[in-house]
Parts: structure tokens; C-alpha cells; sequence
């Protein structure tokens, strides 16, 4: 079954530091992929998405995402953490025209 | 300004009582989802429109009933919810092709006492 996993539940890391994110998705042909992030009680805003092409992708807020086929992994990454990233993360996988999955979340604390 | 709306943002009922929850999209988009987001557990897809046709329906108790009345409106009728239903309803919208993403409204925090 197809299925998006998000290992980590929670991270916590110091404003300034760099960030990883991970997403693993389980599908056979290559999905759509995106990255929402979602503050307490709020909807999801879409960060980044990857359709095709360059395996690199850059979103918004200075977020970028790597698509590695080979892992069916789809990381999330930030160079420099801002106070204001704290929020959920949430992977997402869309395939056939009318299903999109999202993995669990990764709840992102910053420490001062 | 999202382009996808949902009203109420908040809303308590009890467990005999009979409420909607809206949703409405300026995006020209047609396909409309609902989600339901628990505390600790991953979105569930819950409803799908596309076309003002349900395409999915992910074994969601008959007491979640929707309804698409044209492509930019949404409802999600309640009724003798359980205290277990609790929980922030999303409705998204998209363009009913596979390489677009999904917009998200804000949510109705639902609470059944």
C-alpha cells in the first residue's frame, strides 16, 4: 500500500542551526511530492513541491527539498533556523488524480 | 486571504444536535476534499469531489454527511456526532489534474460534548 512516513515526531534545534526533515514514501511510480507546514489551529501552507526535473527543489520561507529516487526519500532542509519555523511539518504524496496522503508530521521546536 | 474559506472556525455541538460546516474556494479549482486532523494521528482524507462528483469516500460513519453543490462550495453535514469526532475538519481544494498541489482553508475546530 502506498504510504508516506515521517520518522521523527518531534525535533528541536537551536535558532540559527541548520534543519533536516525527513520524508520516505512507498509508491511504485514516481509520485508528486510536496512539504506543508501547519501552525497551531491554523490550515496547511504548501512550502515546496516536486512534479519533475531538478531533484532539488527551492520553496518558500528559505526551505529546499531533495528528491532521491533510489531512497524514495523526499528531505526537507533548511540552512539556518529562524525562531518562527517552529511549527508542524507535514510530507505529502500525491498519486492518481484525487488522492493526496500525508505522513504523520514533525513537530519543529526552537530553542533560543 | 487563503482562496479556500471555512466557516465556522470554531464550532461546539452536542451529541443530538444537527450543525454544517462550510467550506468555499476562489480558485477556479475543481476537486474538494475534506480531512479530519485528531490530535496525534495523520490527516485522514475523508471526502472527495471533483467534478461536484463524490469520488471518495473513505469509510466515514454515515453521521459525516457531504455535499457539493457546485464546484466552489463544500458542506459537511454533522449529526448525533460522538465525543470522538472532535477534532480540526480541513477542506482543501485543487485542480483536478496530478501535477498541482492542494490549498488548504483554516480549519473548523470541532468540539462534541
Amino acid at each position: 500500500a502506498q504510504s508516506v512516513t515521517q520518522p521523527d515526531i518531534h525535533i528541536t534545534v537551536s535558532e540559527g542551526a541548520s534543519l533536516e526533515l525527513r520524508c520516505n514514501y512507498s509508491y511504485g511510480a514516481t509520485p508528486y511530492l510536496f512539504w506543508y507546514v501547519q501552525s497551531p489551529g491554523q490550515g496547511l501552507q504548501l512550502l515546496l513541491k516536486y512534479f519533475s526535473g531538478d531533484t532539488l527543489v527551492q520553496g518558500i520561507k528559505g526551505f529546499e527539498a531533495e528528491f532521491k529516487r533510489s531512497q524514495s526519500s523526499f528531505n526537507l532542509r533548511k540552512p539556518s533556523v529562524h525562531w518562527s519555523d517552529a511549527a508542524e511539518y507535514f510530507c505529502a504524496v500525491r498519486y492518481n488524480f484525487n488522492k493526496f496522503y500525508f505522513g504523520s508530521g514533525t513537530k519543529l521546536n526552537v530553542k533560543p | 486571504e487563503t482562496g479556500v474559506t471555512q466557516t465556522p472556525r470554531h464550532l461546539v455541538m452536542g451529541m443530538t444536535n444537527k450543525k454544517s460546516l462550510k467550506c468555499e474556494q476562489h480558485l477556479g479549482h475543481n476537486a474538494m476534499y475534506w480531512y479530519k486532523q485528531s490530535a496525534k494521528k495523520p490527516l485522514e482524507l475523508m471526502f472527495v469531489y471533483s467534478l461536484e462528483e463524490r469520488v471518495e469516500n473513505n469509510s466515514v460513519p454515515s453521521r459525516f454527511s457531504p455535499e457539493c453543490p457546485n464546484s466552489s462550495h463544500l458542506f459537511l453535514h454533522l449529526h448525533t456526532l460522538q465525543p470522538e469526532d472532535s477534532a480540526l475538519y480541513l477542506c482543501a481544494s485543487s485542480q483536478d489534474r496530478a501535477n498541482t498541489e492542494a490549498f488548504f482553508g483554516q480549519g473548523t475546530r470541532l468540539t462534541v460534548v
